[in-house]
């Protein structure tokens, strides 16, 4: 199975500035048929299911602001969300959804400074 | 828009069984694979496995083989999931998640399942 480690495991940032989350997988979720990363990025927020905002790396789901960003290929990938705002309190989880079984990321908790 | 509505909450004993329902609408369901992924309490995320709505194909992860079984009924655009033998540990938020693109897009609201005696 591959393995998803994110860090860190929490984040306090100031309203307006940038948070960077980590995401490393143990084998490379790059597919060399279609050139893709085959990672996503979640957001939760207690008592509600995963929003999905980035899938293929760096690809924004719709309606996902621009704030939000992906980058990185085969094995180490980043979230950063520019210019924090109150409501992106929340947890954020990695997905590789490149090979069976599809494995997350443990979460890190972003709070406001 | 896609919508999937989970049935309620249960409570089992250790032993028993529990089917999950997952019903979608605002698309055409057999286009699409579900995934299901349960959320232990204060914990991570675990992907159980997924099936085809279109074929019944299923691709469960190594831990869930020969305990869980995953069905669709294309006749209500209905997914489940059934735990067998279930134990304290199985006590979680199940969730159904729709592909896009071969990623778990959409989900349901969970329902929360609780084993005990």
């Amino acid at each position: 199975d591959i393995v998803m480690t994110q860090s860190p495991e929490s984040l306090a940032v100031s309203l307006g500035e940038r948070a960077t989350i980590n995401c490393k997988s143990s084998q490379s979720v790059l597919s060399s048929s279609n050139n893709n990363n085959y990672l996503a990025w979640y957001q939760q927020k207690p008592g509600q299911p995963l929003k999905l905002l980035i899938y293929w790396t760096s690809t924004r789901e719709s309606g996902v602001p621009d704030r939000f960003s992906g980058s990185g290929s085969g094995t180490d990938f980043t979230l950063t969300i520019s210019g924090l705002q109150a409501e992106d309190v929340a947890v954020y989880y990695c997905l590789q959804y490149y090979s069976s079984p599809y494995t997350f990321g443990q979460g890190t908790k972003l709070e406001i400074k | 828009q896609v919508q999937l509505v989970q049935s309620g909450a249960e409570v089992k004993e250790p032993g028993a069984s529990v089917k999950v329902s997952c019903k979608a609408s605002g698309y055409k369901f057999t286009t699409y694979g579900i995934n299901w992924v349960r959320q232990a309490p204060g914990q991570g995320l675990e992907w159980m496995g997924w099936i085809s709505a279109y074929n019944g194909n299923t691709d469960y992860a190594q831990k869930f083989q020969g305990r869980v079984t995953m069905t669709t009924d294309t006749s209500t655009s209905t997914a489940y999931m059934e735990v067998r033998s279930l134990r304290s540990d199985d006590t979680a938020v199940y969730y159904c998640a729709r592909d896009e693109l071969a990623v778990p897009a959409y989900w349901g609201q969970g329902t929360l399942v609780t084993v005990s005696s």
